[in-house]
């Protein structure tokens, strides 16, 4: 399953399939990008980075992809769990700068 | 080695009282972020903080939200004269170095409600 940037905020997939989220980001200049998961009732969690000198890196069981032409980023997730469920957050930092900015979000749900 | 911890994780208050939240930042951490997030909404950043000064306050309302972070103890987020439109969850997070690509740790959040 896959979403669409901004527009779709949710995506629903069937546990063992592969989901992608993306994210248009706004800054040119960030320098530095985040996927963070927030479960119900909890804080933001990391999950994976990217820097802006990489378009792909790959944790467990997810891989990050940056496309800084078109300032775009995805976070795909292997074999969806329904412990995956949750929303998902792609942050941008400025080089030097503190401050995170964050997307809107996109609720992931994953069907047994 | 524990994570950020911020309390109360659920707070009550009626228009015009004061409150005050918490944030204790990981160990080894000096350097502290507030976000506020709204219901369905993604967390917008409001201030930073380094022990005894304020980095960057650009996101924070300017009237009735202040914040510190004292030598010793915990920062805190003051909000007075509360009104509904600040009931949201606040965030806070910590990370050890201020570079781009220092990863900030979030806490479990405070939910304020005011009635």
């Amino acid at each position: 399953g896959e979403s669409v940037g901004l527009h779709l905020p949710t995506l629903s997939v069937q546990e063992g399939d592969n989901s992608i989220i993306n994210c248009a980001y706004s800054n040119s200049a960030s320098d530095y990008f985040i996927w963070y998961k927030q479960e119900s009732g909890k804080g933001p969690q990391f999950i994976i980075d990217i820097r802006s000198n990489m378009d792909k890196r790959q944790g467990q069981r997810v891989t990050v992809l940056l496309n800084k032409t078109v300032k775009h980023l995805s976070l795909q997730i292997a074999a969806t769990q329904p412990g995956d469920s949750a929303v998902y957050f792609c942050a941008e930092n400025i080089l030097r700068g503190s401050r995170l900015t964050f997307g809107e979000g996109t609720q992931l749900t994953v069907n047994p | 080695n524990a994570g950020v911890m911020q309390n109360p994780r659920h707070l009550v208050r009626r228009r015009g009282q004061e409150a005050r939240l918490r944030c204790s930042p990981m160990k080894g951490h000096s350097h502290v972020y507030w976000y506020r997030q709204l219901p369905e909404e993604g967390l917008k950043f409001m201030v930073y903080l380094q022990k005894e000064n304020i980095i960057d306050e650009s996101g924070m309302p300017k009237e009735r939200f202040s914040a510190e972070f004292p030598k010793e103890g915990p920062s805190i987020l003051r909000i007075q004269q509360v009104v509904r439109g600040d009931s949201a969850a606040y965030f806070c997070a910590s990370s050890p170095i201020s570079r781009a690509t220092d990863t900030q740790y979030f806490g479990p959040g405070t939910r304020l409600t005011v009635l």
